[in-house]
């Protein structure tokens, strides 16, 4: 059990479009989901915190108007990167809490903006 | 968003021999601690964890170390085998800040057959 899976894994835009990035629950509910992100050969950084229903809760440095995030449900949240840039392009990784400390990553997906 | 560190040390170890992969803390409010294996172009992998309120914990051919007075955690591998090789990151969490997970700034670990 304690699956999370991302969708697309990986997708290629144009600079100046708008991507859409899902992290599903497959088998439990997660009130609060994370994402993070990796630049090649760094640690993951965490962006923002989303939580069911209310607004989330960005990083500091993290523009929350770039990066729109929706969790509209116990077992999807969105992130959403908007008028992307080529130094947006990254590994995008999400991960779904089921209770404390029990947090559980997906695959990650990769952005590449052209 | 938060991290401790941006570069990436390398660990090289020969098949069969031990693995110990260190990782420093500064969040003393930290009382829960992670370790994760990632393979590239994947999400991180859960290996163990370990409470405040212990030092040492064992898994399978794994075990974590926690020194709280020097605020430093070690990830020992026992029999290292090539299918270890990986990017390991410990990571932190914090009765004060819910469930945010911290990432350290990873070891990239390599296994020569």
């Amino acid at each position: 059990g304690a699956v999370v899976s991302q969708h697309p894994s990986w997708v290629i835009c144009k600079s100046g479009t708008s991507v859409k990035i899902e992290c599903r629950s497959l088998d439990f509910q997660a009130t609060t989901m994370f994402w993070y992100r990796q630049f090649p050969k760094q640690s993951l950084m965490l962006m923002a915190t989303s939580n069911e229903g209310s607004k989330a809760t960005y990083e500091q440095g993290v523009e929350k108007d770039k990066f729109l995030i929706n969790h509209a449900s116990l077992t999807l949240s969105t992130l959403t990167v908007t008028s992307a840039h080529p130094e947006d392009s990254s590994f995008y990784i999400c991960s779904a809490g089921r209770g404390m400390n029990e947090q559980y990553f997906g695959p990650g997906t990769r952005l590449t903006v052209t | 968003g938060e991290s401790v560190g941006l570069h990436l040390p390398t660990l090289s170890v020969q098949e069969g021999d031990n693995s110990i992969i260190n990782c420093a803390y500064s969040n003393s409010a930290s009382d829960y601690f992670i370790w994760y294996k990632q393979e590239s172009g994947k999400g991180p992998q859960f290996i163990i964890d370990i409470r405040s309120n212990m030092d040492k914990r064992q898994g399978q051919r794994v075990t974590v170390l926690l020194n709280k007075t020097v605020k430093h955690l070690s990830l020992q591998i026992a029999a290292t085998q090539p299918g270890d090789s990986a990017v390991y990151f410990c990571a932190e969490n914090s009765r004060t800040s819910y469930d945010k997970v911290i990432f350290g700034p990873g070891t990239s670990l390599s296994v020569i057959p």
